[in-house]
Order: structure tokens, then sequence, then C-alpha cells
């Protein structure tokens, strides 16, 4: 069974500070994936990447960025994170086309 | 990406089988219909996916007319734990893809 590992369920930061969240899937999935679910806005995706140091943006990059030194991992960071980035982020790791399996988010609160 | 259409909310009660019915009018040929699962405060969980006539796992069935313009997520003997929101997503086999949740259908489940 796949197994998508986020590393915190709840986080809680402060305007300003640079946060990082962790993915880590136990495939070899070339593919993952990072989300953000917002109540009325559905699934958007903001970063993805196809293999080891490679990115691509996604629709809403604008204050993230990316990092995939090993094939099961990928971390999002948001630089200086913002109010309006508080959200529930979700990570997904697939091969090829095949469906995407999420881990179970984290909840995101910047204060 | 073809666009999707399904009801909003359904209810059902405990023990009777629930159909959604979803619509993707522009589906292509090299498409695949998928369905996930999502409860709250979780990641989106893979249910089935097919091309076409009908595709049954330990979950659920998936029932594809030969127009492919439609599908049926048919969820047998359901149960409280069935209540979620439920999406379906039209998505191409190669490479990766993008996947963009619409509002999905909100089930019910009663005792």
């Amino acid at each position: 069974d796949v197994k998508v590992t986020q590393s915190s369920r709840y986080l809680v930061k402060r305007t300003g500070e640079k946060v990082f969240l962790e993915c880590v899937q136990d495939m070899d999935h070339e593919n993952m994936f990072w989300y953000r679910q917002d109540p009325g806005l559905g699934l958007r995706l903001i970063y993805f990447s196809y293999d080891v140091k490679m990115k691509e943006k996604g629709d809403i990059p604008e204050g993230y960025s990316v990092s995939r030194e090993k094939k099961e991992r990928f971390s999002l960071i948001l630089e200086s994170a913002s109010t309006n980035q508080t959200s529930m982020y979700l990570c997904a790791s697939s091969r090829g086309g095949q469906p995407q399996h999420f881990g179970d988010g984290t909840r995101l609160s910047i204060l | 990406l073809a666009k999707t259409t399904q009801p909003i909310s359904m209810d059902s009660y405990e023990g009777q089988e629930v159909n959604i019915t979803c619509s993707h009018n522009n589906i292509a040929t090299n498409d695949y219909i998928t369905w996930y699962q999502q409860f709250p405060s979780q990641g989106p969980r893979f249910i089935i996916q097919g091309y076409k006539t009908k595709v049954t796992n330990e979950v659920a069935s998936l029932f594809i007319p030969a127009d492919r313009k439609s599908s049926t997520l048919s969820l047998p003997r359901v149960s409280l734990s069935d209540t979620a929101v439920y999406y379906c997503l039209v998505l191409g086999k190669g490479g990766y893809n993008k996947l963009i949740f619409g509002a999905g259908t909100r089930l019910a489940v009663h005792p």
C-alpha cells in the first residue's frame, strides 16, 4: 500500500517566519505534488516535481518554493509566511499517469 | 482538462446502495475517469478508475456507458463511515496530471 507521510498534521507559525513542510513517499514514485485546499476554492496545485531536482510551477506558486534532493522527499517552503497562506496543505505522489496518492495533510495556521 | 458536473449533495441510509453520477461531455479519447473520496481533515483517497464499461473493486463499482459522456460511481450497502465528499475527475493517462477537484458530492449516510 502506498504511504505518503506529511511531517505535521497541525502547525502554527507567525507572520514572516520561514516555514518548511515535509513529505515522504515510500513507493519510489517519480512524481510528487503540493496542493493547498481552501473552502470554496477546491484543491489548487502549488508546485510539482517529476524527478529529483526537477520542479515545475503549478497554478499558485507565488510565495512558495520547493526542494527535491531525494526521490522520496518533497519539501514545500514558505519563504516569509503570511496570513493568507493559512490553509490545508496536501502532498501527493504518483507513478506516471497513475492515480495520485495523498498524505493526510498539514493544517497550517499563520498568526 | 474535461470539466465534470456532479450533484452537490446526496443523502442515504445505512445498507442502501448509493449511485453518484458524473457528467463529462467533452471527455477526450485517451482520458480516464477517476473517483476520489475525502473525509474531513484528511487527504483525498483514490477509490476507482475506469475507461469504459464496468470496473469493480473491493470498495465500489464504476459504470461507464459507451459514449463515455457520463459515469456512475456505485457504493453497495453504505455505512455511516461512507459519509464523505466524492470527487469525479477526468485525467489523461500519460505523463503526470494536474488534478482539479471541483466541489464534489457531499454524501451523508444516516442511521
